[in-house]
């Protein structure tokens, strides 16, 4: 079947600009993740979503992030006012259900802040 | 404090050369241990779960160990094609789903 599909692939944007990123999850999954990589670094949890309960934002870097999610399907990450320091490759992951289930990748979104 | 730490940064080998990648975690109460392959632009790709020391899982040329404290990735006559990141992760202290990665280990495998 489908995998996690991510849109757009690539993003170049100004500083200060908002940005959206899209996350269709695998059918049937209910938990959905986002993480970010930045070069060089490891994969950062940013925010999970499971089924109708309240998000964990925890991972959320700033209040310039913020993720929502219609029911169990599709989610969006914004980032408000971007810095150059938000340019890495933001990962979608969905999960059959939350907790130790194994979480799927979708290809991820290249974005760059000049 | 890094959580997670694999070893080397990046690995070459030679068509057929077997080797090992080796991931610490420094968690307690391990609620899993998830292996996945990094191709260049593309999404990790999950390989496998562990979560007991002592169990082991195959996949090909690929077989995934874990111990208390770390987990091995055996990598048996590999291929050009098995050129790729390999990324470790685990789930954070308290957590069941904040998976912790590491910074991976980049290999190249030569014909």
């Amino acid at each position: 079947g489908a995998g996690v599909s991510q849109s757009p692939s690539n993003k170049v944007t100004e500083k200060g600009k908002d940005v959206e990123l899209r996350c269709d999850p695998i059918s049937g999954h209910t938990a959905l993740y986002w993480y970010r990589q930045r070069l060089g670094q490891g994969l950062e949890f940013l925010i999970y979503f499971q089924g109708n309960s309240a998000p964990d934002k925890s991972g959320l870097p700033s209040d310039r992030f913020s993720a929502e999610r219609t029911g169990e399907s599709v989610s969006t990450l914004t980032i408000q006012r971007t810095q150059q320091e938000d340019s890495a490759v933001y990962l979608c992951a969905s999960s059959y259900q939350g907790g130790r289930e194994t979480q799927y990748f979708g290809p991820g979104t290249r974005l760059l802040v000049l | 404090e890094d959580q997670v730490t694999q070893s080397p940064e990046a690995l070459r080998l030679q068509e057929g050369e077997s080797s090992s990648l080796n991931c610490s975690y420094t968690v307690s109460g391990l609620r899993g241990l998830f292996w996945y392959r990094q191709d260049p632009g593309k999404g990790p790709e999950f390989l496998f779960t562990l979560y007991s020391a002592g169990e082991e899982k195959e996949k090909e040329r690929l077989k995934a160990t874990l111990t208390k404290k770390e987990s091995f990735l055996h990598i048996t006559a590999p291929k050009p094609e098995d050129s790729a990141t390999y990324l470790c992760a685990v789930p954070e202290e308290g957590s069941n789903y904040k998976l912790t990665f590491g910074k991976g280990t980049l290999l190249t495998v030569n014909p």
